[in-house]
């Protein structure tokens, strides 16, 4: 089955600074990428998703990059603010909802 | 739509009781899931449903523990007898076959 693997564990930048996120997979059949959002004590929130048909993709402050030869994608935050504290996670499936494997989760702290 | 609804939100229990959880999906979903969410693990895919028929429920971790969804509009997960290792949020969501994955706010259980 599929294997994601999510660095680093923890990350602390500082207010208006740039974090990324960079998980790993196994599976070279698995084509749809999101990243949730996670608030203490919240659900978990898509924020962003990629599909293998495309390399990057943007939403205002968050872009998500993807090499499939590689087998590895990433998510970029820029301009972060405090309320980007959270913990994000990666997944990875073939195609749909129904078989995402998760990260182990990115606890983002951003420091006013 | 109210998005997905869990109840109840905690649970506090003692060993040996049984434990059950409460999900409404989405109306219009047809695909419903319960994750397990804990520090050590992670967030674990232990069931999902495709039009109120268990498809995949290898992540299940024994036989204490069972899930049904009698119709488009209710799931039910059960655990019987409840241990402490049981302890852990439990996330029920609903998607349609190629979208997004919606999370209820998750029931935390906690077993003494």
């Amino acid at each position: 089955g599929e294997n994601v693997e999510q660095h680093p564990s923890t990350l602390s930048v500082q207010e208006g600074d740039s974090a990324v996120i960079k998980c790993t997979y196994s599976d070279s059949a698995s084509n749809y990428f999101p990243w949730y959002k996670q608030e203490l004590g919240k659900r978990p929130q898509l924020i962003i998703d990629i599909r293998s048909n495309v390399g990057e993709k943007k939403d205002q402050r968050i872009a998500v990059t993807l090499n499939k030869t590689a087998k590895h994608f990433s998510l970029h935050i820029t301009e972060t603010q405090p309320e980007d504290s959270a913990v994000y996670f990666c997944a990875a499936s073939q195609g749909s909802a129904r078989q995402l494997t998760f990260g182990s989760g990115t606890q983002l702290t951003v420091l006013p | 739509d109210a998005g997905v609804i869990q109840s109840p939100r905690h649970e506090v229990t003692e060993m040996g009781q049984e434990v059950t959880l409460r999900c409404k999906p989405i109306s219009g979903h047809d695909y419903l899931f319960w994750y397990r969410q804990t520090m050590m693990r992670g967030l674990e895919l232990l069931i999902y449903f495709n039009n109120n028929v268990p498809i995949d429920d290898s992540g299940m971790p024994e036989d204490r523990f069972s899930a049904k969804m009698p119709n488009a509009s209710f799931s039910t997960l059960k655990i019987q007898p409840s241990e402490p290792r049981d302890s852990a949020v439990y996330f029920c969501a609903s998607s349609l076959l190629e979208g997004e994955l919606f999370f209820g706010e998750g029931s935390r259980l906690t077993v003494l």
